[in-house]
């Protein structure tokens, strides 16, 4: 079945400190993978996508991700974290055989100043 | 250009009671989806519009769950009677049509007392 997991249910950083947060995928095929972004009260807002080609994309925000087929992976990273940052961060997958988004559980950011 | 929007952002509700959520997704956007995020789980799909069809209900967790597109603009999810277990937080997405890229609502925090 597909899947998206992310093992990190909290993370704390220090602000301007550099931020990666963990996705594994399992899916037949290449997915569609998509990492998402809540801020308290707010949406799920999109930060970055891949579908394919070049495998390092850049979302908004200074975010970007890492596709790395071999390791089913698409982790999320920052290089300087700012106390806006803290928020949720969903990672999903979509494949084109289905029609819906799968999502991982979540992972909560919060920045120590 | 108008995002997703939801109606109400909140909802608190008696057990027994019935509730009804609206979204209206971005203009022209034929794909709506319906995803619910219950307390301390993943965010999970429900059903899935192509206009006014609904294409996949297979996520709706039983017959309480009514939803809606008619005309293919807005739609509406109706829980009759509510229960307990329905409290989350009941996203709406849009996209286009052969669109991967979903766009979110704000969500609507259902309450059931």
């Amino acid at each position: 079945a597909q899947s998206v997991t992310q093992p990190d249910i909290h993370i704390t950083v220090s602000e301007g400190a550099s931020l990666e947060l963990r996705c594994n995928y399992s899916y037949g095929a290449t997915p569609y993978l998509f990492w998402y972004v809540q801020s308290p009260g707010q949406g799920l807002q999109l930060l970055l996508k891949y579908f394919s080609g070049d495998t390092l994309v850049q979302g908004i925000k200074g975010f970007e991700a890492e596709f790395k087929r071999s390791q089913s992976s698409f982790n999320l990273r920052k290089p300087s974290v700012h106390w806006s940052d803290a928020a949720e961060y969903f990672c999903a997958g979509f494949n084109n055989a289905g029609n819906m988004l799968t999502f991982g559980g979540g992972t909560r950011l919060m920045v120590k100043p | 250009e108008a995002g997703v929007t939801q109606f109400p952002s909140h909802s608190v509700i008696e057990k027994g009671q019935t509730v009804t959520l609206r979204c209206d997704p971005i203009s022209g956007h034929d794909n709506l989806y319906w995803y619910r995020r219950v307390m301390g789980k993943e965010i999970k799909f429900l059903l899935h519009f192509v206009k006014e069809s609904k294409q996949d209900e297979s996520g709706m967790p039983n017959n309480r769950f009514l939803a809606e597109r008619t005309g293919g603009t807005y739609s509406t999810l109706k829980v009759q009677p509510a229960e307990l277990e329905d409290s989350g937080v009941y996203f709406c997405a849009s996209s286009l049509w052969g669109g991967e890229t979903q766009y979110f609502g704000p969500g609507t925090r259902l309450l059931v007392l």
